[in-house]
């Protein structure tokens, strides 16, 4: 079956580490996007890539790294210049070449703790 | 900016009631409308879409309309049942194809109570 995989559901960290969010998509878009979802505050856009080896930053970036060296991966890092990491982090795929772009499809999330 | 303004929650209703969750947006463009579920713990799943301006986006029973001169998208249902209560998002993508990520209402809680 085709869809997006995230790992893993629940993500704990101390406070002054990185840590990793993984990303896979088997649906071969060529669009990923990462977003951070807080209660009562929907979800803002942290960083997107339409193409293989080029990301752009969102509407909230600071504190966060990503890298698209493969089509069907795009993993988020949490730096520990993040102040406020605890959140819920949704990862998404479009594929704008099919004519339905703006169609996004989520994966189902990874809750990150810090402790 | 682009925004999306929806009806705060949570909405309590009883089963088989009707409902409505209201969504306005302010768009630079001309943008593709959307609502999307959340069920608990899970990620969303695309609910229905709207395109241009009075399109109708239906699916399982929900409804919404492009209503470009209210700048609106509301959602409606005529029948809700236990198994609707979700969080709900609207959303619009106001670039060319949506490429540059979409933009989200905070969500609505919808409780339906048997």
């Amino acid at each position: 079956d085709g869809g997006i995989t995230q790992s893993p559901k629940y993500l704990f960290r101390k406070e002054g580490q990185n840590v990793t969010l993984s990303c896979e998509q088997n649906l071969n878009h060529d669009a990923m996007y990462w977003y951070r979802q807080d209660p009562g505050q929907g979800l803002r856009l942290i960083y997107y890539s339409q193409i293989v080896n080029d990301f752009q930053k969102g509407d909230i970036a600071e504190g966060y790294s990503v890298s698209r060296e493969k089509k069907e991966s795009f993993p988020l890092t949490v730096t520990s210049a993040q102040k406020n990491p605890t959140a819920f982090y949704l990862c998404a795929s479009a594929n704008p070449a099919s004519g339905s772009a703006d169609t996004q499809y989520f994966g189902p999330g990874t809750r990150l703790t810090v402790l | 900016g682009d925004s999306v303004t929806q009806m705060e929650g949570p909405v309590t209703l009883s089963e088989e009631a009707f409902l409505t969750i209201n969504c306005t947006y302010t768009a630079t463009g001309y943008p593709s409308l959307f609502w999307y579920v959340q069920y608990p713990g899970e990620g969303l799943q695309l609910l229905l879409k709207a395109t241009k301006a009075d399109d109708k986006g239906s699916n399982k029973g929900f409804e919404a309309t492009y209503r470009k001169e209210t700048t609106s998208f509301h959602l409606e249902k005529g029948s809700v049942q236990v198994s609707d209560s979700a969080v709900y998002f609207c959303a619009l993508s106001d670039t060319g194809g949506g490429a540059d990520g979409l933009t989200f209402g905070k969500g609505t809680h919808l409780i339906i109570q048997p």
